[in-house]
């Protein structure tokens, strides 16, 4: 079974105080790892998506880097624009050994709080 | 160009009662997918489509139908309300090529 696991469950920092969100997974097939952004009443925002371990996407203040095991989304001297939850989710093929582009296996997600 | 359009945002319903939530596409994806989302517990699938006539269940399949009679069009239908329904549903789409879904701004539905 897949299983994507996130921690912190929930985060506080100082605006400038520069932290990291941990995704650790286990799943047969991965075919992408995506992070999402999900503000308080809205539907998740699409962020990155990493398909193979040693890359590295960035944007703005975020950047999202992967391993065979983990992911890590790095923030960089955040604002409190940036609180949200963030939400980790693992790509895998619909039916085992599918060649279909699959379904997403979300994490609980992170809460990160940042204070002015 | 709306994305993914779902309504109601919100609904009560009494348990026993059903209901339809309706969720709507206009960027021409063949994926679309329906997830409830409940508090520490994670986006959950519930049931999926890969076009239009092809459906099948997700995780979470038990209490809900869905129909895919179009590529716009992926309601989901709920027959006799149960307290455990209660949660935020999301629609989502995708083109079946990679990259991330899109997701509706949900229906929070309480069962009471």
């Amino acid at each position: 079974e897949d299983q994507v696991t996130q921690s912190p469950e929930a985060l506080r920092l100082q605006e400038g105080e520069s932290s990291s969100l941990n995704c650790s997974y286990t799943v047969s097939g991965l075919r992408g790892l995506f992070w999402y952004r999900q503000d308080p009443g809205k539907g998740p925002e699409f962020l990155f998506t990493l398909y193979s371990a040693g890359e590295e996407k960035e944007k703005e203040r975020l950047k999202a880097t992967l391993t065979k095991k983990e992911s890590f989304l790095h923030i960089t001297a955040p604002k409190p624009e940036d609180s949200a939850t963030y939400l980790c989710a693992v790509r895998t093929p619909l039916e085992a050994g599918g060649t279909s582009y699959g379904k997403l296996t979300f994490g609980q997600g992170t809460i990160l709080t940042v204070h002015p | 160009n709306a994305g993914v359009t779902q309504t109601p945002k919100f609904r009560i319903l009494k348990i026993g009662q059903s209901m339809t939530l309706q969720c709507t596409q206009d960027m021409n994806h063949n994926y679309m997918y329906w997830y409830r989302q409940d508090p520490g517990m994670g986006l959950k699938l519930i049931y999926y489509s890969v076009g239009a006539g092809i459906t099948d269940k997700g995780e979470v399949p038990n209490g809900y139908n869905v129909s895919r009679s179009t590529t716009e069009d992926f309601p989901l239908r709920l027959e006799l309300a149960a307290p455990s329904q209660t949660s935020v549903y999301f629609c989502a789409s995708s083109w079946g090529g990679g990259g991330g879904y899109t997701f509706g701004s949900g229906t929070r539905l309480t069962v009471v």
